[in-house]
């Protein structure tokens, strides 16, 4: 298995722009998790979804933030419209279920100028 | 509430030493589970350990073993013999068994090893 994807890897963009990650979880896992890393936070759990529906949002910062599970296989983490404080690395994390390990994605290395 | 606190924000020790990060956790449940990340330099997180709240056996795998306490709610890593290349971001977490896979993480301890 290619393990959990992420695309892109790096993404740089201007103040008030939308930005969009996506993310591919690792073939049969039912939970997906979407956090965000940075220096000042830490390793934050943003939202996470389990069999595609959302089950926690609390972490999403504010209503620039959405995210959507279409199907087992993909999900998109929304920012609209992009703030510089929004610059940090977001990973996507995937489990099989039963508070099992979660396998990370590379993250996604965002910059908001 | 559950909570995963790792005091030590940073170490640093000298190849070859032995080196403990330490890991203390609160929780309600009596059934939960530990696990142990690293974050090297890369950036990229990787799964090291978990363990349930109903095996306190340490645990050894090559130079890294775990030590887990109930007694004291603790759940720590020790590098034996450490290398440059365990210089990385160490993470502690705590997920309890609710039926889903929700983490909480720690803070994090950067270990350095110096050459």
């Amino acid at each position: 298995d290619a393990g959990v994807i992420q695309s892109p890897r790096h993404e740089v963009t201007e103040m008030g722009q939308e930005v969009t990650l996506r993310c591919k979880p690792i073939s049969g896992h039912n939970s997906l998790f979407w956090y965000r890393q940075t220096m000042m936070r830490g390793l934050e759990l943003l939202i996470y979804f389990n069999n595609n529906v959302p089950i926690d949002d609390s972490g999403m910062p504010e209503d620039r933030f959405s995210a959507k599970m279409p199907n087992a296989s993909f999900s998109t983490l929304k920012i609209q419209p992009s703030e510089p404080r929004d610059s940090a690395v977001y990973f996507c994390a995937s489990s099989s279920g039963l508070a099992g390990e979660q396998f990370f994605g590379p993250g996604t290395r965002l910059t908001v100028l | 509430a559950q909570k995963v606190t790792q005091a030590q924000t940073e170490i640093s020790v000298v190849e070859k030493e032995d080196v403990t990060l330490d890991c203390v956790y609160e929780t309600r449940d009596t059934t939960y589970y530990l696990f142990w990340y690293k974050q090297p330099p890369s950036g990229e997180l990787v799964f090291l350990i978990r363990r349930n709240s109903f095996d306190e056996q340490n645990e050894i795998s090559g130079r890294y073993s775990w030590n887990f306490q109930k007694s004291t709610s603790s759940f720590n890593f020790t590098i034996t013999a450490s290398q440059v290349v365990d210089s990385a971001v160490y993470f502690c977490a705590l997920s309890e068994a609710k039926g889903d896979d929700k983490i909480i993480f720690g803070k994090g301890t950067r270990l350095h090893i110096l050459p």
